[in-house]
């Protein structure tokens, strides 16, 4: 069946270097994908999104791209902080309309 | 804050019992999906709700079963609990159409002893 994993299931990084955590998806007809981030004892949290007809969307301190011709997914998070450490998940929509989530990536932030 | 209210935040039940979870969604939005999440592991679609008909489900047995009221608050019940049961439940909700973006609540932290 379709599926979204990830290539790292923990990333440690220095407080202020950039962060990039990376999806591997299946579903090649998926149009919408979302970044969500869930600290202990929360409800995941919107980050940032972005379809299928755009290869690269910022916000605040976070960008995504999409490589449709790999299939890859990856949030970058600029100058990281101590507040930025959690798990992030990547979802893809799914034929239903539906949201699939991958298996998480843990990132902690090294003072 | 979502906006999203998820009671209780913590149920401890024992084995062959039922729980009934409760959702109430953020104002303005008409579609609820319940998630399972295992600890260490991403969530799990279990179903949706879009105008108080089920709208899709995940591959989970028939005793998860939900409900969405007029006022598209949310239960979701689980009949005959198993141990493999205990785990996050977390109610999202979205506006509009199904497949826009998902705003998650607490969870409702599920012990099957």
């Amino acid at each position: 069946g379709e599926s979204v994993g990830l290539h790292l299931p923990t990333l440690s990084v220095q407080e202020g270097d950039n962060s990039i955590i990376n999806c591997a998806y299946s579903n090649s007809a998926s149009d919408y994908f979302i970044w969500y981030k869930q600290e202990s004892g929360k409800g995941p949290q919107f980050i940032i999104d972005i379809r299928s007809n755009m290869d690269k969307r910022q916000g605040q301190r976070v960008t995504v791209l999409l490589n449709k011709t790999v299939k890859h997914l990856s949030l970058q998070i600029a100058a990281t902080q101590p507040g930025d450490s959690a798990v992030y998940f990547c979802a893809e929509i799914d034929y239903g309309q539906n949201f699939v989530f991958g298996p998480g990536t843990r990132l902690s932030v090294l003072p | 804050e979502t906006g999203v209210t998820q009671s209780p935040t913590h149920l401890i039940k024992t084995r062959g019992q039922q729980v009934t979870l409760r959702c109430s969604s953020q104002s303005g939005h008409n579609t609820v999906s319940w998630y399972q999440q295992a600890l260490g592991q991403g969530p799990q679609f279990i179903f949706q709700y879009y105008r108080e008909e089920e709208n899709g489900r995940g591959n989970f047995p028939p005793r998860f079963s939900g409900l969405q009221f007029p006022n598209y608050s949310s239960e979701l019940n689980v009949n005959a609990l198993e141990l493999d049961d205990s785990a996050l439940y977390l109610c999202a909700s979205s506006q509009g159409l199904p497949g826009e973006k998902l705003f998650f609540g607490s969870g409702t932290q599920l012990s099957v002893l």
